[in-house]
């Protein structure tokens, strides 16, 4: 069974540039045609998709953030990584990385990574 | 770009029947998904393509989509099953969010 797992700094100054590691567990991060997804959720708010990325390097993100936002994937070690540019207190949420992405559910979710921004 | 709406709280007692709207244009030209939140913990899939239960689901969870409208109904409800509940489809290949339905049992 496919298990996710967040990991980074949970403290992030404004202006810097956040990098998060999504390690997958139980599987092949290259097995079967799954896409790889980033997504956040402010305290008490909803959910809001980052970007995805397939096991060929090939991204897609969220217009709102696409500006700011980098995912890779590194399939010798099954992670996928995100990162998010000038970083303000609204980026302030807790971060998801998920299996799926493209015409498919996303499932299963890790845990998830509360960082906040802050001086 | 496409939306999502959902009401943000349902109330229903132990035993009866929630039902958890889900409103968008031409939504049912797409395939639905619903994801269950209990505070402090990961989303989890609870109905796929509109009407399909995952793996160690119970049966009292179901789903639709008509119109505009799709719906998860949870029939028996439980204390087990209170927290926030999402819809998502995919539009122009990026993944949408209702903004979450509070379902709490009173």
């Amino acid at each position: 069974q496919v298990q996710l797992q967040e990991s980074g700094p949970g403290l992030v100054k404004p202006s810097q540039t956040l990098s998060l590691t999504c390690t997958v567990s139980g599987g092949s991060i290259s097995s079967g045609s799954h896409y790889w997804s980033w997504i956040r959720q402010p305290a008490g708010k909803g959910l809001e998709w980052i970007g995805r990325i397939y096991t060929t390097g090939s991204t897609y993100y969220n217009p709102s953030l696409k500006s700011r936002v980098s995912i890779s994937v590194d399939t010798s070690k099954n992670q996928f990584f995100l990162k998010l540019t000038s970083m303000t207190a609204a980026d302030t949420a807790v971060y998801y990385c998920a299996r799926g992405g493209s015409s498919h559910p996303v499932d299963p979710w890790g845990q998830g990574t509360l960082v906040t921004v802050s001086s | 770009s496409y939306e999502l709406t959902q009401p943000p709280s349902v109330s229903v007692s132990p035993g009866q029947t929630a039902s958890i709207t889900c409103s968008g244009n031409n939504l049912n030209k797409k395939y639905t998904y619903w994801y269950h939140q209990k505070p402090g913990q990961s989303p989890v899939l609870v109905i796929y393509d509109d009407n399909k239960r995952p793996s160690g689901i119970p049966e009292r969870f179901s789903g639709a989509n008509s119109g505009n409208t799709a719906t998860l109904t949870i029939s028996g409800i439980q204390a087990m099953d209170e927290g926030d509940y999402y819809c998502q489809v995919w539009d122009s290949s990026i993944v949408i969010f209702g903004g979450g339905t509070k379902v709490t049992v009173l």
